[in-house]
């Protein structure tokens, strides 16, 4: 089970953003990270743990390993605000977090 | 350009089946695994089936074990999911998805609704 919090966050553009997943026991570091803006399917935004995908800029950074892992925004821009989602692909059947709606103050 | 389209969803009553096709373009299809992801209307990404590059190795979630059937053909570039015994909160949008071995779930398509409704 993945857990992520907290369900909601509102900032302002240009502040940073941490978001967390939980995993309830070890993913090693085969942990993702996906943006979902309304309408629009799912981007991967960071693989196993700290690769960030193409494409993806360099203001978003990913950490941890075992069962902690974080999803960092150094510095939100207007279109970063999304729900952001963690997907684990150690074991079957791979799981996701309930995510994370970063959402303008 | 990797292009998932899928196809095939709409309206079907409780208990009936529905096949969902995903075509592939823009990369050597043949090479890559597969999944489909759905998601209920204002909830959350549920994983449900995988299927690998000659389709000896499949998996199921526990949801829809039995009734799902995953499937591709690498000469046609297409992924399908065959769904059975449609229940009510089958109701979702679903998503076909690339994975590989070294970097996971990558590019998704844009998904295909299917509500279930009598």
């Amino acid at each position: 089970v993945l857990t992520q919090s907290p369900a909601t966050l509102s900032l302002s553009p240009g502040e940073r953003a941490a978001l967390s997943c939980r995993a309830s026991q070890s993913v090693s570091r085969y942990l993702a990270w996906y943006q979902q803006k309304p309408g629009q399917a799912p981007r991967l935004v960071i693989y196993d743990a700290t690769n960030r995908a193409t494409g993806i800029p360099a203001r978003f950074s990913g950490s941890g390993s075992g069962t902690d892992f974080t999803l960092t925004i150094s510095s939100l821009e207007p279109e970063d605000f999304a729900v952001y989602y963690c997907l684990q692909r150690t074991k079957w059947p791979l799981t996701f977090g309930g995510g994370t709606k970063v959402g303008i103050k | 350009e990797v292009q998932l389209v899928e196809s095939g969803g709409g309206l079907v009553q409780p208990g009936g089946s529905l096949r969902l096709s995903c075509a592939a373009s823009g990369f050597t299809f043949s090479t890559y695994n597969m999944n489909w992801v759905r998601q209920a209307p204002g909830k959350g990404l549920e994983w449900i089936s995988f299927i690998d590059t000659g389709s000896g190795g499949i998996y199921y979630a526990d949801s829809v074990k039995g009734r799902f059937a995953i499937s591709r053909d690498n000469a046609k570039n297409s992924l399908y999911l065959q769904m059975n015994s449609l229940r009510d909160d089958d109701t979702a949008v679903y998503f076909c998805a690339r994975s590989s071995t070294s970097i996971g779930v990558d590019y998704w398509g844009q998904g295909t609704l299917v509500t279930v409704s009598s």
